[in-house]
């Protein structure tokens, strides 16, 4: 049972250029999450989807788009990234009732040169 | 407005010592939920605990113990005679029922603890 499996694993770009965040999850979870770790920040939220068909902002969603692909897959793109998104980027699911944990991915670290 | 806050950026202890995790959390729901998640050196997050609005009892798993008080909007961690293999950043968590927060769970800035031998 492979989780929450987030692609790539490490990403350098430079200003400007674009980039896809992939994430997908096997245990039939409705909602997804996509935070970014900052050093002194702890984990942000960026966008999430409460169920399949829906997407809200979350604290930090300037400079990020989402696509609920599919129960499935979340996807976070950078359309054009600046230095300010170099930071580590964790996806997650839960069930969708508020007292289910959520269940991370390993994580993207991004770097923006 | 930060809505779950960890004061103690890192606590540095040694081994065998008692170690006490600091949550303070913010709501005006009656419905909530709160977790505690670890994050040792690898990377990787680990959820440990979650604790309900109306459930103030105090919960002991292993060396792992917490502190939830509503009187005070705390829910404190503690591991009792620490580990090196406890050494990671910890984070507390805050999952609101209300509508305008339905869906998000909003983390604390976390702690830091370093367990010498």
């Amino acid at each position: 049972n492979a989780g929450v499996t987030q692609t790539p694993k490490f990403q350098v770009l430079k200003t400007g250029q674009s980039m896809t965040l992939q994430c997908a999850q096997d245990m039939n979870h409705n909602s997804m999450y996509w935070y970014r770790q900052d050093p002194g920040m702890g984990l942000r939220l960026i966008y999430y989807s409460a169920s399949e068909g829906t997407t809200d902002k979350g604290e930090v969603p300037n400079g990020y788009n989402v696509s609920r692909l599919n129960k499935r897959e979340f996807s976070l793109r950078l359309e054009s990234a600046a230095p300010s998104q170099t930071s580590v980027y964790f996806c997650a699911s839960r069930t969708g009732s508020h007292n289910s944990p959520l269940h991370f991915g390993n994580g993207t670290r991004l770097t923006v040169t | 407005a930060q809505k779950v806050t960890q004061a103690q950026t890192e606590i540095s202890v040694v081994e065998k010592e008692d170690v006490t995790l600091d949550c303070v959390y913010e709501t005006r729901d009656t419905t909530y939920y709160l977790f505690w998640y670890k994050q040792p050196p690898s990377g990787e997050l680990v959820f440990l605990i979650r604790r309900n609005s109306f459930d103030e009892q105090n919960e002991i798993s292993g060396r792992y113990s917490w502190n939830f008080q509503k009187s005070t909007s705390s829910f404190n961690f503690t591991i009792t005679a620490s580990q090196v293999v406890d050494s990671a950043v910890y984070f507390c968590a805050l999952s609101e029922a209300g509508t305008d927060s339905w869906g998000k769970l909003q983390f604390g800035a976390g702690t830091q603890v370093v367990v010498t031998p």
